[in-house]
């Protein structure tokens, strides 16, 4: 089944302590992004892939770090979060032939 | 990208087709409309696009006016799973920034037995 799974799914945290959010997808897709939702304000996207190596900067990358050292995983890292990073976070892949975009479950981090 | 609008909410009952417009009226010629879902708060669900014919799938159907500067998503028989808000985006088949989508606010519909 094709499918986008991102870890954890739920995380609560404290300022400064640094985490990473795993990304992977099974549709040997060369494009990802990640993407923020805050109320009011929607979706929003922080980072975005390519290709394996290749990333850049979206609308929102402050305090946000990516690699994508394999195709299928795309990790976003926040450093040291801080309480304005307390978001819904979804990560998605982008299928070029049907121009088409799978979600993940989304993981809902609060930083405390 | 063009704007799009979208009513804020809609209610259907069970059953019965839903019939969501999205007004673009500035979209350009190279641009597809695009629908998309989020049921509450899970990751958005890809439901169907088209440049200016009418497209069907398993899903649901798009109706794209002639002169393309308004389209109507139908969900053929709601059901209460259909609950959710839907996303009319739209923008040219190109990949810039990894293909990114630009979502509005979107259409709250409701789907009441």
């Amino acid at each position: 089944e094709a499918q986008v799974t991102q870890n954890p799914r739920y995380l609560i945290t404290v300022t400064g302590k640094k985490l990473t959010v795993t990304c992977s997808q099974n549709m040997n897709h060369e494009y990802m992004s990640w993407y923020r939702q805050d109320p009011g304000l929607g979706l929003r996207q922080i980072y975005y892939s390519m290709n394996v190596e290749v990333t850049d900067k979206g609308d929102v990358p402050e305090g946000y770090k990516v690699s994508r050292k394999e195709k299928r995983n795309f990790p976003l890292i926040l450093e040291s979060p801080s309480p304005n990073q307390t978001s819904l976070y979804f990560c998605a892949s982008v299928s070029r032939i049907t121009d088409t975009q799978y979600f993940g479950p989304g993981t809902r981090l609060t930083v405390l | 990208d063009a704007k799009t609008t979208q009513p804020t909410s809609m209610d259907c009952a069970e059953g019965r087709a839903a019939n969501l417009p999205c007004n673009h009226s500035t979209i350009s010629g190279n641009e597809y409309v695009y629908w998309y879902r989020q049921i509450h708060s899970q990751g958005p669900q890809y439901i169907i696009h088209g440049l200016k014919n009418n497209e069907t799938n398993e899903m649901a159907s798009l109706i794209i006016t002639e002169d393309r500067k308004s389209s109507t998503l139908i969900l053929p028989h709601a059901t209460l799973r259909d609950t959710a808000v839907y996303y009319c985006i739209v923008r040219a088949l190109i990949y810039n920034q990894g293909g990114k989508l630009i979502f509005g606010q979107g259409t709250e519909l409701s789907v009441k037995p």
